[in-house]
């Protein structure tokens, strides 16, 4: 059966603090992987990896994907309460349908 | 329109009823999804369209749940005899492109299904 695993599940820091959160996979048609931010309803997408060590930076958000050992992390330097949200982990499959891993809770105290 | 509509935005039935639940994606994107999110889980795959078809509904979770795209562009997601467990949020997304070269999701704002 296709999964995706986040962790951790929550997480609290504090305004400055960096955080890096983690996705692992195990499916049988890789194609892509993504990650998304959800703040309320609707996730809004922040990077789409589909080769293995390249980085992709926006800001100081940054994510990189290791399709050998099967996981990518999301890294968020001089975290903001702004960043406060569910991250979420999601695999492309071959045939285009996509799998959600629960997300990973941040909560940036001030 | 600008980004992806559904409606209801909230919904209240009571156990027994039959609800349809609308999805109005972005002019254009070819690929439609719907999935189920509950309260401290993450997004539930039930089905997938490529245009009018159904690429793959292997997440429906069981005969009463049915989702159509007439017309390759509004979708609907039908749910028959509703249950308590069928509570949710339901999210829809599109996509300019699916299939092997799916990319990013645009999501609505989702329809929060509440049965008593």
């Amino acid at each position: 059966e296709d999964k995706v695993v986040q962790s951790p599940l929550s997480l609290v820091v504090h305004e400055g603090d960096t955080v890096t959160l983690n996705c692992s996979y195990e499916v049988t048609n890789f194609r892509s992987l993504l990650w998304y931010k959800q703040e309320k309803k609707a996730p809004t997408f922040l990077f789409m990896l589909t080769s293995s060590g390249i980085e992709k930076k926006s800001g100081r958000l940054s994510s990189i994907l290791d399709k050998k050992e099967l996981f990518s992390i999301l890294n968020i330097t001089a975290t903001q309460t702004g960043d406060s949200a569910v991250y979420l982990c999601a695999v492309v499959l071959s045939q285009g349908n996509l799998i959600f891993g629960k997300g990973t809770k941040l909560s940036v105290k001030p | 329109g600008a980004g992806v509509s559904q409606t209801p935005s909230n919904k209240v039935t009571e156990k027994g009823k039959y609800v349809e639940l609308r999805c109005d994606p972005i002019s254009g994107h070819t690929a439609l999804y719907w999935y189920r999110q509950s309260l401290g889980q993450g997004p539930e795959f039930l089905i997938y369209f490529q245009g009018t078809g159904a690429a793959d509904d292997s997440g429906l979770p069981n005969d009463r749940f049915f989702a159509v795209r007439p017309e390759g562009s509004v979708s609907t997601l039908k749910i028959q005899r509703t249950e308590r467990g069928d509570s949710a949020v339901y999210l829809c997304a599109s996509s300019l492109f699916g299939g092997a070269t799916t990319g990013e999701l645009f999501f609505g704002e989702g329809s929060r299904l509440t049965v008593l």
